[in-house]
C-alpha cells in the first residue's frame, strides 16, 4: 500500500512569490491535514480537509490556503512569501480525523530567500 | 489556544535502561490523544491513539497510559535500544468542532547511547 506522497521535497523561493505544495494521501483516506514545523516549534496545524471541505483551520494568516480534490489529493498554497515561511511542511492523511491515526508524508522543505 | 506540554525536552539514556516521558493536555473536552515517533530524516509514525480514560496500549517494548480526568499520558520504553532514538510527539484532539485538528507538543528527544 503506497504511503502519503508529498511533492516537491525541496523548494527554494524568493520573498514575495507564491508556492503550491501537493499531497497525495493513502488510497481510501479522505481526511488530509497540513502542518508547519519551524525550528524550535512543534508541528503547527494549518488546516484539515475531508471530502473537499475544509473542516478545521489553524491560526495562520489568509496567505495560507488549501484545497482538496475529488480524488482526495490536496494542495496548499502560500502567497506573498515571507522569510518566516521557511519551514518543513508536512501533510498527513487518515480515515477521518482526530480519532484515527495519521499517516505522514516525508514533507516539503521550503526555503524563502 | 490549546496547550500540550511534553517533558522532558530531551533525554539521554544508556542502552538497556527503561525510560518514560510525560504529555500534559487540557482535561476538559477530551476526544483523543495520539503518540508518534519521529526519527531523523523520516516521517512521524503513529504509535498509539488513545480515547478512553484509563486506556493502556502496548506495542513491543513501548507502552502508554492515559488519564483524561487529570490531563496526562505517559509513554514508557522498556530496555531502550539505539534504534529507539527519536523524537516522541504527543498530540491532543478536542471533542466537538475541533476534533479533526491535532495539537502537538514540542516532543521529547530520546538518545540511546550504546
Amino acid at each position: 500500500k503506497a504511503g502519503v506522497t508529498q511533492t516537491p521535497r525541496y523548494l527554494i523561493k524568493t520573498r514575495g512569490q507564491q508556492v503550491t505544495l501537493s499531497c497525495s494521501p493513502i488510497s481510501g483516506h479522505r481526511s488530509v491535514s497540513w502542518y508547519q514545523q519551524t525550528p524550535g516549534q512543534g508541528l503547527q496545524f494549518l488546516f484539515e480537509y475531508f471530502s473537499e471541505t475544509q473542516r478545521n483551520k489553524g491560526n495562520f494568516p489568509g496567505r495560507f490556503s488549501g484545497r482538496q480534490f475529488s480524488n482526495s489529493r490536496s494542495e496548499m498554497n502560500v502567497s506573498t512569501l515571507e522569510l518566516g515561511d521557511s519551514a518543513l511542511y508536512l501533510c498527513a492523511s487518515s480515515l477521518d480525523g482526530g480519532h484515527f491515526e495519521a499517516f505522514f508524508g516525508q514533507g516539503t522543505r521550503l526555503t524563502v530567500v | 489556544i490549546l496547550n500540550v506540554e511534553q517533558s522532558p525536552q530531551s533525554l539521554h539514556v544508556q542502552e538497556g535502561d527503561s525510560t518514560n516521558f510525560t504529555c500534559s493536555f487540557p482535561s476538559s473536552n477530551f476526544y483523543a490523544l495520539h503518540w508518534y515517533r519521529w526519527e531523523t530524516a523520516k516521517s512521524p509514525e503513529a504509535l498509539f491513539v488513545m480515547t478512553l480514560n484509563g486506556d493502556e496500549k502496548k506495542k513491543g517494548r513501548i507502552s502508554a497510559t492515559l488519564n483524561t480526568k487529570e490531563g496526562y499520558s505517559y509513554l514508557y520504553i522498556k530496555g531502550s535500544q539505539p534504534e529507539d532514538s527519536a523524537t516522541y510527539l504527543c498530540a491532543f484532539s478536542p471533542a466537538g468542532a475541533g476534533s479533526y485538528q491535532l495539537t502537538f507538543g514540542k516532543g521529547t528527544k530520546l538518545s540511546v547511547i550504546p
